[in-house]
């Protein structure tokens, strides 16, 4: 079976400074992997996806992430975070790729940017 | 484009009451997911459907829930009779098959008092 794992429930930082939210998965086979993002009192919204091919995916707002299959990892990172990403960001993986199954979902990290 | 659409955003509701969740998912999107958020258990997955039959209802937490889908455009979701521990904001995505990526409603907030 499939997990996620998110290694920090909560991560400040101040504006304009690098980001990086850890996520960890486990898996016996392939995986697609997420990264979501929910802002206050939203639902959540697709960041990026690695599915296949390069390893490191590029998203929305400037955010990118880097599959490590030997690790078995797939951080987030920005290089320069803004006011506005603060928000709950959560990473996910497909429990059956290409079967729109189930995704699961780590507990979240509160990435809270300050001025 | 419309998104996900889910009604209503809030609900207050006495215990033992009857509560009903409103889904219309993307047009043309054949899988519908059902998750409840809480911040003791996160995001979880309740239910899902595909072309409108339920595929995996592990997650839905007891017999008092309830989802249905009738048609491609619309699901709901029934807890009879709601208690207060069920107080969650319920989410409703949506995708097209084969994509992997779930588009994600605005949520119902749920609080049962």
């Amino acid at each position: 079976a499939q997990s996620v794992t998110q290694l920090d429930s909560q991560v400040p930082v101040f504006e304009e400074a690098p980001v990086e939210l850890r996520c960890n998965y486990s898996s016996s086979v392939s995986v697609y992997l997420f990264w979501y993002v929910q802002y206050p009192n939203q639902g959540l919204q697709l960041l990026l996806k690695y599915l296949s091919g390069s390893t490191l995916v590029k998203g929305i707002n400037g955010f990118e992430a880097e599959f490590n299959k030997s690790q078995t990892s797939f951080h987030l990172r920005k290089p320069s975070v803004h006011i506005s990403d603060t928000a709950e960001y959560f990473c996910a993986v497909s429990a059956s790729p290409g079967n729109t199954g189930k995704l699961i979902f780590g507990q979240g990290t509160t990435l809270q940017v300050k001025p | 484009d419309a998104g996900v659409i889910q009604s209503p955003r809030h609900e207050v509701t006495e215990m033992g009451q009857e509560v009903t969740l409103r889904c219309k998912p993307i047009s043309g999107h054949n899988s519908l997911f059902w998750y409840r958020q809480t911040m003791m258990r996160g995001l979880e997955l309740l239910i899902y459907f595909n072309n409108n039959v339920p595929i995996d209802d592990s997650g839905m937490p007891e017999d008092r829930f309830s989802a249905k889908m009738p048609n491609a455009s619309f699901s709901t979701l029934k807890i009879q009779p709601s208690e207060p521990r069920d107080s969650a904001v319920y989410f409703c995505a949506s995708s097209f098959k084969g994509s992997d990526t779930q588009y994600f409603g605005p949520g119902t907030r749920l609080t049962v008092l």
